[in-house]
């Protein structure tokens, strides 16, 4: 199994412009979360799926961020317009709990500086 | 609200010496429990994990942790420690929410340097 995919694996852009980042979970999982990790912050979840449905977007900053999931094997978070305190990295990560108990499986993560 | 607590952001321990990393969640119901670990530049890695059953639970690298009801506690342990064990270790709750979904909720990690 290849895992959980995110892309780019570092992004640099300037204040203003939006960013698009991307994953595809592992076949077969139908809970996907976005994470946001700063040294300030620690791991915060911003938004979680079930089945492609948002469940949970509570931990989403501001209505610069949102989140889709148009099918089972493919999310999107998208930040516009971007601000240096949105400079972080951001992980996606996918589980099952009826395949598993709950074991949280990340990709290697989005680092995002916003100049 | 649940919640996990780690009162140790770091902790130095020398190569071979035991270790002990404090983890305490506020969860109402039995908790699922994990610790994680994370090396620079990666994502997480699944330690070790509690459902229910036996209260001390092996996990990969010679990891072990202690679920403690009474202390509403998980402490990892590790008898002998390697100076690849240098990491972030996360210690974390799974928290069923009111409409059936699951969420995770991570503490603020502790940060394990080894000295030689």
């Amino acid at each position: 199994d290849a895992g959980v995919i995110q892309s780019p694996r570092h992004e640099v852009t300037e204040m203003g412009q939006e960013v698009t980042l991307r994953c595809k979970p592992i076949s077969g999982h139908d809970y996907l979360f976005w994470y946001r990790q700063t040294m300030m912050r620690g791991l915060e979840l911003l938004i979680y799926f079930n089945n492609n449905v948002p469940i949970d977007d509570s931990g989403m900053p501001e209505d610069r961020f949102s989140a889709k999931m148009p099918n089972a094997s493919f999310s999107t978070l998208k930040i516009q317009p971007s601000e240096p305190r949105d400079s972080a990295v951001y992980f996606c990560a996918s589980t099952s709990y009826r395949l598993n108990t709950g074991e949280l499986f990340f990709g290697e993560g989005s680092r995002l500086t916003v100049l | 609200a649940q919640s996990v607590t780690q009162p140790d952001i770091h902790i130095t321990v020398s190569e071979g010496a035991s270790l002990e990393l404090r983890c305490n969640y506020s969860y109402g119901a039995t908790p699922y429990l994990f610790w994680y670990v994370q090396s620079p530049g990666q994502g997480l890695q699944l330690l070790l994990k509690y459902f229910s059953g036996d209260t001390l639970v092996q996990g990969i690298k010679g990891f072990e942790a202690e679920f403690k009801r009474s202390q509403s506690s998980f402490n990892l342990r590790k008898p002998s420690v390697h100076w690849s064990d240098a990491a972030e270790y996360f210690c974390a709750v799974v928290a069923t929410g009111g409409t059936g979904g699951f969420k995770t909720i991570f503490g603020a990690g502790t940060r394990l340097f080894v000295k030689a």
